[in-house]
């Protein structure tokens, strides 16, 4: 697709469940990340990959947050052990080039809105 | 600290009216400043960015101008629609670990009415 694309769009889970969201970025992106929105408030990064390496997973907030993107494009998202205060949108962006070659726009999908019960 | 303050919360604005919002950082190292655009239920999209360079950006309707010395930077959407109705988010990266990873403001809800 043109686009960065999100699935699952709704989640919901129960307390203590594991859950996995997928991200397909723009084909050919270099850079992907992860980004944490909660109820009206701005993203916050959790992660970024350039190709298949996390160079960089200072945001996420505790070890139940894993992410890997193994072929350097399809990227999954994985939240152990769920908690009500995991409830957010998980949104994915994408960007054409790695870091080193400066600054450039982010593409956003839709997201993932996660709900825990 | 890497922070982005962003203001006002909420905007109300008559259709055909300038809408501003304000965002002012701290960290001098940022080197990009991009604005974003969300409607509910959808995901960011880039709206317009500027780089500290230039002191404004014009494309269409939506202006950047930009502060270097206040460290401040907004955004100015003139001829407001209700089309522009949605929540408006400024941005802000430079180079970390070369990742240019954005550092967002909280957010500004925008109403045109009509």
């Amino acid at each position: 697709g043109a686009g960065v694309s999100q699935s699952p769009r709704y989640k919901v889970a129960k307390r203590g469940q594991d859950v996995a969201l997928r991200c397909d970025p723009i084909s050919g992106h270099v850079s992907l990340f992860w980004y944490q929105q909660a109820l009206g408030q701005g993203p916050e990064f959790l992660t970024y990959f350039q190709n298949e390496a996390q160079l960089d997973k200072s945001g996420l907030p505790s070890d139940r947050f894993f992410a890997e993107r193994p072929e350097g494009s399809v990227s999954t998202l994985k939240i152990q052990r769920t908690q009500q205060e995991d409830s957010a949108v998980y949104l994915c962006a994408s960007r054409e080039t790695a870091g080193s070659e400066g600054n450039q726009p982010q593409h956003f999908g839709d997201g993932t809105r996660l709900s825990i019960l | 600290q890497q922070q982005v303050k962003q203001s006002p919360q909420s905007l109300i604005v008559q259709k055909g009216g300038i809408s501003i919002i304000n965002c002012a950082y701290e960290n001098t190292a940022f080197d990009y400043f991009p604005w974003y655009q969300q409607f509910p239920g959808k995901g960011p999209a880039l709206l317009i960015a500027i780089r500290p360079d230039v002191s404004e950006k014009k494309e269409g309707r939506f202006t950047i101008s930009f502060n270097k010395s206040a460290k401040q930077f907004s955004l100015h959407i003139m001829d407001s629609q209700p089309g522009d109705s949605a929540t408006y988010f400024c941005a802000a990266s430079g180079l970390r670990d070369s990742n240019y990873q954005l550092i967002w403001g909280a957010g500004t809800k925008l109403i045109i009415k009509p």
